[in-house]
C-alpha cells in the first residue's frame, strides 16, 4: 500500500535562508511523486514533479526537489527563502504506470518564513 | 487555458440533507478525481472519473456518490448529510489514462451544521 510521511507539521525558517521540507514514501512499484502548494482558503498548486529521469526535479518559484530511491525520500528545497513562501505543503504519491490512479498525500508541512 | 472550476465555493448545509458540487475540468482533460480535505483526516481521494466511467473509489460511504459527464465534467454527491462531512472538497483534472500532472480547483467548502 502507498503511504507518504511528511515527518514535520511546521517549519520556520529565516527569509534568506535556505529551505527543506521533508518527505518518506512507500509504494509496491516505482514512484510518481509530486509536490504541492495550498495557500489559504484555496486548492492545491503544483510545484514539481517526479516521474522519471534526473534524480533532481526543478519546479515552479524556485523549488526542486531531490529523489533518493534508496532513502526512499523526495525532500522539498528552495536555497533562498521569502516570506511570501510561507503556506502548507504536501508531498503525494502515485504507484507508476500500474497503479491506481489517484494520489496518496502526507499530512502537509506548514512553512513559516521569518522576515 | 482556464483552470478547473469548482461551484459552488461555499455551501452551508442541515443535517440530514443532500448536496450536489460540481467540477468542470480544463478543456481536453477527461480524467476528474476528487478528494476532501479536513484538519484531523487530511487529503482523502474519493473517486476518479474517467470518459464517463469511474475507475477507482476510496474508502468512502455510499452516501458519497459522484458521476461524470460527456463533457467530462463531474458532480459529487453528498446524501443524508453528517456533521462529519464538513470539509474542503477538491476537484482534480488530468489528461490522460496515464496522470503526470494534476491541476487542483480552488475547492467547495462544505459545511454541515
Amino acid at each position: 500500500a502507498q503511504s507518504v510521511a511528511q515527518p514535520e507539521d511546521q517549519v520556520n525558517v529565516a527569509e534568506g535562508n535556505p529551505l527543506t521540507v521533508k518527505c518518506t514514501y512507500s509504494v509496491s512499484g516505482n514512484p510518481y511523486l509530486f509536490w504541492y502548494v495550498q495557500y489559504p482558503n484555496r486548492g492545491l498548486q503544483f510545484l514539481l514533479k517526479y516521474i522519471t529521469g534526473d534524480n533532481l526535479v526543478k519546479g515552479s518559484y524556485g523549488f526542486e526537489a531531490e529523489f533518493n530511491k534508496s532513502q526512499t525520500s523526495f525532500h522539498l528545497k528552495k536555497p533562498s527563502a521569502l516570506v511570501s513562501d510561507s503556506a502548507l505543503y504536501f508531498c503525494a504519491v502515485r504507484e507508476g504506470q500500474t497503479g491506481a490512479n489517484n494520489l496518496f498525500f502526507g499530512t502537509g508541512t506548514r512553512l513559516t518564513v521569518i522576515p | 487555458k482556464a483552470g478547473v472550476t469548482q461551484t459552488p465555493r461555499y455551501l452551508i448545509k442541515t443535517r440530514g440533507q443532500q448536496v450536489t458540487l460540481s467540477c468542470s475540468p480544463i478543456s481536453g482533460h477527461r480524467s476528474v478525481s476528487w478528494y476532501q480535505q479536513t484538519p484531523g483526516q487530511g487529503l482523502q481521494f474519493l473517486f476518479e472519473y474517467f470518459s464517463e466511467t469511474q475507475r477507482n473509489k476510496g474508502n468512502f460511504p455510499g452516501r458519497f456518490s459522484g458521476r461524470q459527464f460527456s463533457n467530462s465534467r463531474s458532480e459529487m454527491n453528498v446524501s443524508t448529510l453528517e456533521l462529519g462531512d464538513s470539509a474542503l472538497y477538491l476537484c482534480a483534472s488530468s489528461e490522460a489514462v496515464f496522470n503526470y500532472g494534476y491541476t487542483f480547483g480552488s475547492g467547495t467548502r462544505l459545511t454541515v451544521v
